[in-house]
């Protein structure tokens, strides 16, 4: 079956450090990629998505990911970390052209001061 | 412009009662999807709606969800009776028919069943 992986429960960060959350896929064809982040008390919020051309991708508040088709990942990145991107981050594939997203696990990330 | 809006923002009921979800997508979108997350697991999509018409309801788990989306405008997601693994956050999205690949997400309900 076509899935998302993030293998990470939990990822934690100091202020000011790169931060990388993991994402791979299972995905026949050619994958529409994406990361959302649901803060606190909020929806998900979209993020980025990779539909075909350039495998880095950049997204709102700085985050990147980049597509490898070799390693079948979507890692999502930043630079440098804010405490304010403390948050849940779900990765998700678009099921054959229909809309339906299917999401991976969801990882946390924290960053710490 | 108003986002995804869902209400009641939490809603706990007892095993057997019916509960009934809402949601109001974005004005003009075409699609509205429903997902749900149960306790620290992924978010599973439930179903589709294009306008009024269910494009695609195989997530749907049983027989006691009933979505629908009179009008093509807001949507209601009914649990008739709701059972204790019911229990989750629903989420909503919309999206516009010229960009499905961006789904704009509402704040979600919690369900809990007792």
């Amino acid at each position: 079956a076509q899935s998302v992986a993030q293998p990470e429960d939990q990822v934690n960060v100091a202020e000011g450090n790169p931060l990388t959350v993991k994402c791979t896929y299972s995905v026949s064809g050619n994958p529409y990629l994406f990361w959302y982040v649901q803060y606190p008390n909020r929806g998900l919020q979209f993020l980025l998505k990779y539909i075909t051309g350039d495998n880095l991708v950049k997204g709102s508040y700085g985050f990147e990911a980049e597509f490898n088709k070799s390693q079948t990942s979507f890692h999502l990145k930043k630079p440098s970390a804010l405490v304010s991107d403390s948050a849940l981050y779900f990765c998700a594939f678009e099921s054959s052209n229909t809309g339906k997203l299917i999401f991976g696990q969801g990882t946390t990330l924290q960053v710490k001061p | 412009e108003a986002g995804v809006t869902q209400f009641p923002s939490h809603s706990v009921i007892e095993k057997g009662q019916t509960v009934t979800l809402r949601c109001d997508p974005i004005s003009g979108h075409d699609n509205l999807y429903w997902y749900r997350r149960v306790m620290g697991k992924e978010i599973k999509f439930l179903l589709h709606f294009v306008k009024e018409s269910k494009q695609d309801e195989s997530g749907m788990p049983n027989n006691r969800f009933l979505a629908e989306r009179t009008g093509g405008t807001y949507s209601t997601l009914k649990v008739q009776p709701a059972e204790l693994e019911d229990s989750g956050v629903y989420f909503c999205a919309s999206s516009h028919w010229t960009d499905s690949y961006e789904q704009y997400f509402g704040p979600g309900t919690r369900l809990t069943v007792t």
